[in-house]
């Protein structure tokens, strides 16, 4: 079964310096990776993917996300923190079923807290 | 934009009580999804359904079952709430066409179980 990790209950970061959120994926064949935040009493909102291609993925917000294939990791980095980034960030993985149902499994999520 | 609406952000129902969610999407998505999120232990699939009357279980189906009569509605039911299942319950949804997987989520409802 597909699992993702994430090591990190919560990260500490001062504003304006990088920061970094860390999954580490489990998948048996090619990995497709999700990262989501989560606002305070709010829905996930969806951040960016890797399905293939470009080990570095850009997405929302000014996050962007590196996929290492040798260490099974997809690291979610942003080069200058905000305080408006704190929030809970989840990992995802796909998993693999037939005819166009998606099932995604989600990391336990990372608490983000960027203080001044 | 892709919008999922939720029945309600808080609901507060009694022991015993038949407990109904409500999940709408406009985007015309295939695939629908209900999970329980608690902390420390992320979000757990409850039920899932990739067509109108088809569902699968999830990981956490006990306590619960799923309607889908329509597209675009999926309604999560508890047949008899309990303190265990105070929860926030989270309605996603997601397009079967091939190579756009991920989900897109409602504000999500708090359920408290007294």
């Amino acid at each position: 079964a597909q699992s993702v990790a994430q090591p990190e209950d919560q990260v500490n970061v001062a504003e304006g310096n990088p920061l970094t959120v860390k999954c580490t994926y489990s998948v048996s064949g090619n990995p497709y990776l999700f990262w989501y935040v989560q606002y305070p009493n709010r829905g996930l909102q969806f951040l960016l993917k890797y399905i293939t291609g470009d080990n570095l993925v850009k997405g929302s917000y000014g996050f962007e996300a590196e996929f290492n294939k040798s260490q099974t990791s997809f690291h979610l980095k942003k080069p200058s923190a905000l305080v408006s980034d704190s929030a809970l960030y989840f990992c995802a993985v796909r998993d693999w079923l037939t005819g166009g149902r998606n099932k995604l499994t989600f990391g336990t999520g990372t608490q983000l807290k960027v203080e001044l | 934009d892709v919008k999922v609406t939720q029945s309600s952000r808080y609901l507060v129902k009694r022991t015993g009580e038949k407990v109904f969610l409500e999940c709408v999407q406009d985007m015309d998505h295939e695939n629908m999804f209900w999970y329980r999120q608690d902390p420390g232990l992320g979000l757990r699939l409850i039920y899932f359904s990739y067509d109108v009357k088809m569902k699968e279980k999830g990981d956490i189906p006990e306590g619960y079952s799923v309607s889908r009569e329509k597209k675009e509605r999926f309604s999560l039911i508890l047949e008899s709430a309990s303190t265990n299942q105070t929860s926030m319950y989270l309605c996603a949804s997601s397009s079967a066409a091939g190579g756009v997987y991920e989900q897109y989520f409602g504000p999500g409802t708090r359920l408290t179980v007294t």
